[in-house]
């Protein structure tokens, strides 16, 4: 199956400090890229869609202007968390579609702030 | 708007038993897709296995099968012969079918598996 990577998969930082988040297609070409954020013990919440070259399309209640993403080429998507906070700890994945159906998972990056 | 629902937050089997997981969902869609995903402790979402609306026959792999039963908008997951290492949260989901590009997924609430050796 097509397979899809992240990194880091687990990250520290401080209070107030930036974090990018790299999500790549590693053997497809994702047309689109969807980033998710899941809390402990629940499900994944959508936060933005995003399709190479263009503009993401951000879920209602998700600041763009804190969770930057960029989908600079079909094969990576980054996530920037700007100025994070502790709130802002949780495990973030990315997903990739190839126009296909089918969603494609990253293993997750773990977001720790202190 | 599409809403998945999962009724079974935790369920448990004997493993080489067998087991089914529901899986509801409401849509004015007539054309879509359903999908049931695995998320064992390592977080790592894996596709078990998904099904076109458009499909009567019931898509299988392997030791999973689904039960679809489109007019009452029910999706249920069947595993056989249950192994330890089937044990992980496992999520149904909807997409609607690929009509201008929109992939937007959701996700139900997810069910807790766990195979008792």
């Amino acid at each position: 199956g097509a397979v899809v990577s992240q990194h880091p998969s687990r990250v520290i930082c401080k209070s107030g400090t930036s974090v990018k988040i790299e999500c790549r297609s590693l053997d497809f070409q994702a047309t689109t890229m969807f980033w998710y954020r899941q809390f402990p013990k629940q499900s994944l919440m959508l936060m933005a869609t995003s399709n190479e070259g263009s503009k993401a399309t951000y879920e209602q209640g998700v600041e763009k202007d804190k969770f930057l993403i960029n989908h600079a080429s079909l094969t990576l998507s980054t996530l920037t968390v700007t100025s994070a906070h502790p709130e802002d700890s949780s495990f973030y994945i990315c997903s990739a579609s190839g126009g296909l159906e089918t969603q494609y998972f990253g293993p997750g990056t773990r977001l720790l702030v202190l | 708007a599409q809403t998945v629902t999962q009724s079974q937050p935790e369920m448990s089997v004997q493993e080489a038993e067998t087991v089914t997981l529901s899986c509801t969902y409401d849509t004015s869609e007539s054309d879509y897709y359903l999908f049931w995903y695995k998320q064992p402790p390592s977080r790592q979402m894996i596709l078990v296995i998904r099904q076109e609306a458009y499909k009567q026959q019931n898509a299988t792999e392997n030791r999973f099968s689904v039960n679809f039963q489109k007019a009452a908008k029910s999706f249920s997951l069947k595993i056989s012969d249950s192994q330890l290492g089937d044990a992980a949260m496992y999520f149904c989901a909807y997409r609607r079918e690929n009509s201008g590009g929109y992939q937007k997924v959701t996700f139900g609430t997810g069910t807790k598996l766990q195979v008792i050796p």
